[in-house]
């Protein structure tokens, strides 16, 4: 089945330590993003890309890196210099210039 | 970017319409309306979207004002399965700018 995969659901680390997010789709859309979202909270863009090797910031990409190596791919880095790390991370893609964007169903990162 | 305000929450009574405002007075020309819904635990699913005309689908319409300066999105007979948090969304997919940028919602609760 088609769809937006993002792994693993639950994650634990040890303050300090940086943490990669995965996130793969073979939907063969272009466009992928990635939103942290805290308890009660909407959701806030970290980082989007268009197309490969190539990705923009969003409006909270400090403590953040992103690659896009490949067009199914778009791996997230929680670096140790995020200062709140603990959140529900999510990702998303859409076909560039439509309507509707698919999302993963999201990574509970718990930082201790 | 153009930003939208919705209330905080709503509540309303199962098996009756439910209309969901969104206000978005700085949306411009090519800026299209998109309607996007988080139920608890999940990432977000695409509802509906629109330009200028009202639009139907099979999970719920949209009005959209005369001006463009405010939407309702319309639930025709809300069931439990509805409650969720409902997000307003201005997007430009003219190619210059694939960010999809999510506000607060407005949290509804169905009433048994």
């Amino acid at each position: 089945d088609g769809g937006i995969t993002q792994s693993p659901k639950y994650l634990f680390r040890k303050e300090g330590q940086n943490v990669t997010l995965s996130c793969e789709q073979n939907l063969n859309h272009d466009a992928m993003y990635w939103y942290r979202q805290d308890p009660g909270q909407g959701l806030r863009l970290i980082y989007y890309s268009q197309i490969v090797n190539d990705f923009q910031k969003g409006d909270i990409a400090e403590g953040y890196s992103v690659s896009r190596e490949k067009k199914e791919s778009f791996p997230l880095t929680v670096t140790s210099a995020q200062k709140n790390p603990t959140a529900f991370y999510l990702c998303a893609s859409s076909i560039r210039g439509t309507f509707e964007a698919f999302f993963g169903q999201g990574t509970r990162l718990t930082v201790v | 970017d153009a930003k939208t305000t919705q209330p905080n929450s709503m509540e309303s009574n199962e098996e009756e319409p439910v209309h969901l405002p969104c206000n978005h007075s700085t949306i411009s020309g090519t800026d299209y309306i998109h309607w996007y819904r988080q139920l608890p635990s999940q990432g977000p699913e695409y509802v509906i979207h629109g330009l200028t005309s009202n639009v139907n689908n099979r999970m719920a319409s949209l009005a959209i004002a005369e001006d463009r300066k405010s939407s309702t999105l319309i639930l025709h007979r809300a069931t439990l399965r509805d409650a969720a948090v409902y997000y307003c969304i201005l997007r430009d997919v003219n190619f210059g700018n694939e960010k999809l940028t999510f506000g607060t919602g407005t949290r509804l609760t169905i009433i048994p």
